[in-house]
């Protein structure tokens, strides 16, 4: 089983549409929790960070269920350009500082 | 905001000659850097862990002499692939961090590795 599990997408929706992404991790020793946006061919770009009170920024909305040991990603009225793959990240301090990617989920929104 | 840059963009060698990739941050200083790779369709692979003025950490699987990673000042870190192969070809992309656990860590641009 990865340490970071995401949905295996592709997610296919029309424009306009509300969209949400899971994501589970098996370690209780993360703490750290971000959304990465990743277009093709592309170096990944921080999209948001996830905190256990919910953040939201403009159409995104990411939530942290420490307990459950999820993280979630909402995207409301989805744009043409959100199309791009979300990673979902982790950060750990055991044995050395690590960043933990998850596969991504792959969004193809379309007009 | 802070920038780290990578320097080839992309590099098409023959088989069995070696490539270095410089990762530099431009406006702060890395006391870690991290390499990582990925294959089409996959996710990021953390290759090595590289640590200025101390030996790299690799993880389990990549070999370290044959991704010879330095960082040997606060801004630059630089990969070595040695005796190249076709299987090597990938997308290579070094991301830094100022302090432990920072919220942002920033990715350079990335290195596309054709080896032919």
């Amino acid at each position: 089983r990865k340490e970071v599990e995401q949905d295996p997408g592709p997610f296919n929706v029309p424009e306009g549409a509300t969209v949400a992404f899971n994501c589970t991790y098996s370690n209780s020793a993360s703490q750290s929790f971000f959304w990465y946006r990743q277009d093709c061919r592309k170096e990944p770009k921080l999209l948001m960070s996830v905190y256990s009170s919910g953040n939201e920024d403009g159409r995104f909305t990411a939530q942290l269920n420490r307990a459950s040991q999820y993280i979630s990603l909402l995207i409301r009225d989805s744009k043409l350009s959100d199309s791009a793959t979300y990673l979902c990240v982790v950060k750990r301090n055991t044995g050395g500082f690590k960043t933990i990617f998850g596969a991504g989920t792959r969004l193809f929104v379309k007009a | 905001g802070a920038v780290v840059s990578q320097h080839p963009s992309r590099v098409i060698c023959k088989s069995g000659t070696s490539v270095k990739i410089e990762c530099r941050s431009l406006d702060f200083q890395a006391t870690t850097m991290f390499w990582y790779r990925q294959f089409p369709k996959k996710s990021l692979m953390l290759m090595a862990t590289s640590n200025e003025g101390s030996k790299a950490t690799y993880e389990q699987g990549v070999e370290k002499d044959k991704f010879l990673i330095n960082h040997a000042s606060l801004t630059l870190s630089t990969l070595t692939v040695t005796s190249a192969h076709p299987e090597d070809s990938s997308f290579y992309i070094c991301s830094a961090d100022g302090t432990p656990l920072q919220e942002t860590q920033y990715f350079g641009p990335g290195t596309r590795l054709l080896v032919l």
